[in-house]
């Protein structure tokens, strides 16, 4: 069984200039679950998706971070545009249920 | 926001020594849950234990839940260099909550 794939993993962009993750979760997952990591920290919640909707968005700073799943698969998150502090790794996982989660390797992002 | 805090913040030892970390976190919880990351890499479950389990058994692991401290246990027995990573900790208040992960203990484990 393929795991939770990520793309890309690692990604270098200017400040101010656009950028998007994408995330493929487990088949069948209906629970989909982007984190932000900051260097020594453990993983926050961006948003978290049942299917294609996000039941959960409270802590996705909306000015700039959009994320979409359409069709209740597949999630690609967005920032426009990316600031300095935005340099971390972002975390894709997804859960067959809400309980363990599998998650994918990340992209990392560095903002310069 | 971090509910769980990690005790150590890192922990180096000798392969076939016993490794210790400990979790403790602020509100009621359904459930606790342990992850693993390497290096660069993703975070992958070890083990889950709900608010009604004292201890849990998975091979070298074993995890310890106290409600009343709030506060949580990680053993790995008889350590190897590839237990080497990050163990975070991490909480769910609901059965249908968000998970609330620490900031992790950085394990050391020398050959």
């Amino acid at each position: 069984e393929a795991g939770v794939v990520q793309s890309p993993r690692y990604k270098i962009i200017e400040k101010k200039q656009p950028v998007a993750f994408w995330c493929n979760p487990i088949s069948g997952h209906n629970t989909l679950y982007w984190y932000l990591q900051n260097l020594g920290q453990g993983p926050e919640l961006l948003i978290r998706y049942e299917n294609e909707e996000a039941v959960d968005d409270s802590q996705l700073p909306k000015d700039r971070f959009s994320a979409e799943r359409l069709k209740g698969v597949d999630s690609t998150l967005k920032i426009q545009p990316a600031e300095l502090g935005d340099s971390a790794v972002y975390l894709c996982a997804s859960s067959p249920r809400d309980n363990e989660q599998f998650f994918g390797p990340g992209t990392r992002l560095t903002v310069l | 926001s971090q509910q769980g805090e990690e005790d150590p913040q890192a922990l180096s030892i000798q392969e076939g020594e016993n490794a210790t970390m400990n979790c403790s976190y602020k509100t009621s919880i359904n459930n606790l849950q342990w992850y693993r990351q390497n290096s660069g890499r993703g975070l992958v479950h070890l083990i889950l234990i709900r608010s009604n389990e004292r201890e849990k058994h998975s091979g070298r692991l074993r995890v310890t839940l106290d409600t009343s401290k709030k506060s949580s246990s990680l053993l790995i027995t008889a350590s190897r260099a590839a237990d080497t990573a990050s163990y975070f900790c991490a909480t769910r208040r609901g059965s249908q909550g968000n998970l609330i992960f620490g900031k992790g203990t950085k394990l050391s484990v020398k050959p």
